[in-house]
């Protein structure tokens, strides 16, 4: 069974940029997964981000894609989310997730992690 | 993009009681793309239902989904004390994939 880490720093200034990486285990990131990021700020609703394969192909939320940069590091089984310019609006617990195909549901999901953008 | 519009915003019943709770999609979700999560505070989404009915593996046969066009049912038969949480549909066949608002289902 696949498990997602998230890490990064909590609190991030504004005009900044967030960063956090998505550790995987028990599967590797090379196999037919898209591994997607998803954010849900405090007391809100759930709202993708974007999502990564091994290969590199990537696609981004239209809302966030200016902003937004996902990579992937085979060598480490982790994926990478940037976020740049970031504002208050950007305050979220920010999930890492995984579906096994490009139309398919999300099957695992990590912890999550909370970001704060504040000075 | 796909708006999913789910209704009521929160449901108030109590245990036992049967909960009925709707997504409704802007336009077609192609093959029944839907799926259903729980989410309880402090922790991830949990997948209960994917391509609209069918339950993830360990889910329990008290949930249920159901599809009629572009509108999606998600029921619980009988609510038991741990299914109090709230409920998020979201569509997987359409980029950008999107969420709907959620559905808080509180103990009356």
């Amino acid at each position: 069974q696949v498990q997602l880490q998230e890490s990064g720093p909590g609190l991030v200034k504004p005009s900044g940029t967030l960063s956090l990486t998505c550790a995987v285990s028990g599967g590797s990131i090379s196999s037919t997964n898209w591994w997607s990021w998803v954010r849900q700020p405090p007391g809100k609703g759930l709202e993708w981000i974007g999502e990564i394969y091994y290969s590199g192909s990537t696609n981004y939320n239209p809302s966030l894609k200016s902003r937004v940069t996902i990579s992937v590091d085979k060598s480490k089984n982790q994926f990478s989310l940037k976020v740049n310019s970031v504002t208050a609006a950007d305050t979220a617990v920010y999930y890492c997730a995984t579906k096994s195909g490009t139309w398919s549901k999300f099957d695992y999901w990590g912890q999550g992690t909370l970001v704060t953008v504040s000075s | 993009e796909i708006v999913l519009t789910q209704s009521p915003g929160t449901l108030s019943l109590s245990p036992g009681e049967r909960a009925t709770l709707s997504c409704r999609a802007s336009q077609s979700v192609g093959s029944s793309y839907l799926a259903w999560y729980q989410q309880k505070p402090g922790q991830a989404p949990r997948l209960l239902i994917y391509g609209a009915s069918s339950r993830a593996t360990g889910i329990p046969d008290r949930f249920s989904g159901s599809a009629s066009g572009t509108d999606f049912t998600l029921t619980i038969s009988r609510l038991e004390p741990e299914d109090f949480a709230v409920y998020y549909c979201q569509q997987y066949g359409t980029l950008p994939l999107t969420f709907g608002g959620g559905t808080k289902v509180e103990i009356k």
